[in-house]
């Protein structure tokens, strides 16, 4: 079993819609967990972290469920610019062992 | 916030050659770096963990003669590929956490990734 699974995607929505991905880890002494998004070409960069509480930046909501080991991104209200494939990391309590989803591409259609 | 720098952005070599790509922490100390490869719609590869005064940490599959790391400052990792081949064309990113890893809430920071093209 991977470290680290991600929906495969791709997820093609039409603006306006609500997207949610998800992302499962396998070792529940995972302490660390990030959003990234990716654009085409370019290096990904931090999205946003998940807390255990679950939090919001804007139309952006990290959750964080330990039971289930997974973590999920709702975007609400999608822009076309929301479009890029977006990554998930885990990172282990021993700080250096971190592991990445395989990315899901979303793409927000006019 | 934290700035990891990459260079070259890209660079086009002869097939034979070798091409050293610099990976630097401009604001932050890095005793750990990371080396990552990207194909064409293919998720990130971890190609090696770079230690800053020590030698470096290669994935499975990795070539450590092929790939030569070197990170002699905590600031600065750099990655050599040797006599490139036209297969070795891909996206090359580097990454650091701010806190040298030792903070589990500090993120990854990437560099803007390399383009190279073997001819």
């Amino acid at each position: 079993r991977k470290e680290v699974e991600q929906d495969p995607g791709p997820f093609n929505v039409p603006e306006g819609a609500t997207v949610a991905f998800n992302c499962t880890y396998s070792n529940s002494a995972s302490q660390s967990f990030f959003w990234y998004r990716q654009d085409c070409r370019k290096e990904p960069k931090l999205l946003m972290s998940v807390y255990s509480s679950g939090n919001e930046d804007g139309r952006f909501t990290a959750q964080l469920n330990r039971a289930s080991q997974y973590i999920s991104l709702l975007i609400r209200d999608s822009k076309l610019s929301d479009s890029a494939t977006y990554l998930c990391v885990v990172i282990w309590t021993t700080g250096n062992q971190f592991y990445f989803g395989t990315g899901t591409s979303l793409t927000v259609i006019p | 916030g934290a700035v990891v720098s990459q260079h070259p952005s890209w660079v086009i070599c002869k097939s034979g050659t070798s091409v050293k790509i610099e990976c630097r922490s401009l604001d932050f100390q890095a005793t750990t770096m990371f080396w990552y490869r990207q194909f064409p719609k293919q998720s990130l590869m971890l190609m090696a963990t770079s230690n800053e005064g020590s030698k470096a940490t290669y994935e499975q599959g990795v070539e450590k003669d092929k790939f030569l790391i070197n990170h002699a400052s905590l600031t600065l990792s750099t990655l050599t590929v040797t006599s490139a081949h036209p297969e070795d064309s891909s996206f090359y990113i580097c990454s650091a956490r701010d806190g040298g890893g030792s903070s589990y809430n500090s993120p990854l920071h990437f560099g803007n990734g390399t383009r190279l093209t073997v001819t």
